[in-house]
């Protein structure tokens, strides 16, 4: 996951205050994914882009929302943040379609923790 | 809701045993792949295997799929201490569905 960073890597916060989690990648790809990882759960999709200010819900959107300016930044943003949303957020990238077919990379995750 | 189910969800073997993960999903696919996950890390990218493809090995991995009743096994031969880790399908285009993993535990 070296070319996919996260930032931070660890959040405390309490609840009610606004949170952005950053991703930066410099694979060039054209798809950015939001995940969440809860005991039980799996992996959740929260948001995706497949392109520079083009995106969608995923599974578990509500609460969140994300933007995207630029082809390497993918920004989550917690409006305000609640106990429901403790929880281990990963970044992925990737391509999709021809050969790339839809393999995904991740970044090493932020654990956000809202007290 | 989750598209693949992991089985069992979790496995505890020794060094050079082989380690067989089962997952099953719901819907019908184009490409199934499974991901390794170690402690506190991101996900890894194992495997793909096409839906027009019955097996497909690398390395000492070998993964099954049978389109017909909407299942995929992950073997790992001669398992090693550094497999541990949890292991998660993915099915899905765009978008992937993760299943809830299965956590192996390698002892030497």
């Amino acid at each position: 996951d070296a070319g996919i960073t996260q930032s931070p890597r660890h959040k405390v916060t309490e609840t009610g205050t606004p949170v952005t989690l950053r991703c930066h990648q410099t694979e060039n790809h054209r798809y950015m994914y939001w995940y969440r990882q809860d005991p039980g759960h799996g992996l959740r999709l929260i948001h995706y882009s497949y392109g520079v200010k083009d995106t969608d819900k995923g599974e578990v959107s509500d609460g969140y929302s994300v933007s995207r300016s630029k082809t390497e930044d993918f920004l989550l943003t917690l409006e305000s943040a609640t106990s429901s949303q403790t929880s281990v957020y990963f970044c992925a990238t990737g391509q999709v379609g021809g050969r790339a077919y839809n393999e995904q990379f991740f970044g090493p995750g932020t654990r956000l923790t809202v007290l | 809701s989750q598209q693949g189910e992991e089985d069992p969800q979790a496995l505890s073997i020794q060094e050079g045993e082989n380690a067989t993960m089962n997952c099953s999903y719901k819907t019908s696919i184009n490409n199934l792949q499974w991901y390794r996950q170690n402690s506190g890390r991101g996900l890894v990218h194992l495997i793909l295997i096409r839906s027009n493809e019955r097996e497909k090995h690398s390395g000492r991995l070998r993964v099954t799929l049978d389109t017909s009743k909407k299942s995929s096994s992950l073997l790992i031969t001669a398992s090693r201490a550094a497999d541990t880790a949890s292991y998660f399908c993915a099915t899905g285009f765009q978008k992937l569905v993760f299943g809830t993993g299965t956590r192996l535990l390698v002892s030497p």
